[in-house]
């Protein structure tokens, strides 16, 4: 357990729709990430959070946006949902600091767009 | 800006075998590498990092990886491979900047055969 929990594990939708994908970090850590992992990408970088600030900005859609709120959850809405979306949506959380390094990631939101 | 590629998408190997998954690196500034693993159906969990110091950096079950300047690599290898290693591996380098962002290889299939 990495001690990151994403919420919900499974989400089924149709085209057009708007979802939100929820993330509470470890204990402690001020920074959230967001990643998308399809199969035709991979593991791709959507966007950083530090303390409830932007940090950091990915190959993210200009349909998609993130906050980190006062209590470090964060949340990635999806709005005009294509069927290309479907993938599996990625939290991780880290300290913050400079010489961290690791990630800690949860088990992720399997999104499916019909 | 930095990078890995993995140069192979699926490594199949016997039980009991030694195993080598490649990995390159670009990177412009300091490196921070990492290595991490994906069980089917389960988010990433770190099996390696390489911040600094000794070249060579070890797992808790029998991983190990060596940072090579020279020839820009970070090689996991393990002597003999389990059918529970079977999973998907990913490479990955820290991003540059205030960021602590990972980014990713494209990963490589272990498949472990009996």
């Amino acid at each position: 357990d990495s001690g990151v929990t994403q919420t919900p594990k499974h989400l089924i939708t149709a085209t057009g729709q708007r979802v939100t994908l929820r993330c509470s970090p470890r204990s402690g850590d001020l920074s959230v990430y967001w990643y998308q992992q399809s199969l035709d990408q991979g593991l791709q970088f959507l966007i950083q959070y530090y303390n409830g600030e932007e940090r950091a900005k990915g190959n993210i859609l200009e349909r998609f946006s993130a906050q980190q709120f006062p209590d470090l959850h964060s949340e990635l809405n999806l709005s005009s949902l294509e069927l290309g979306d479907s993938a599996l949506y990625f939290c991780a959380s880290s300290a913050g600091g400079p010489n961290t390094g690791e990630l800690f990631f949860g088990e992720g939101s399997r999104l499916t767009v019909l | 800006a930095q990078s890995v590629t993995q140069l192979d998408s699926q490594v199949p190997v016997f039980e009991e075998a030694p195993v080598e998954l490649r990995c390159n690196y670009s990177s412009s500034v300091s490196v921070y590498l990492f290595w991490y693993v994906q069980y089917p159906n389960q988010g990433l969990q770190l099996l390696l990092k390489y911040l600094s110091g000794s070249t060579l950096v070890e797992s808790i079950n029998g991983f190990e990886a060596e940072f090579n300047k020279s020839q820009t690599s970070f090689h996991l290898r393990k002597p003999s491979v389990h059918i529970s290693d079977t999973a998907e591996y990913f490479c990955a380098v820290r991003g540059g900047g205030a960021t602590n962002k990972l980014i990713f290889g494209t990963g490589t299939l272990l498949a472990v055969q009996p």
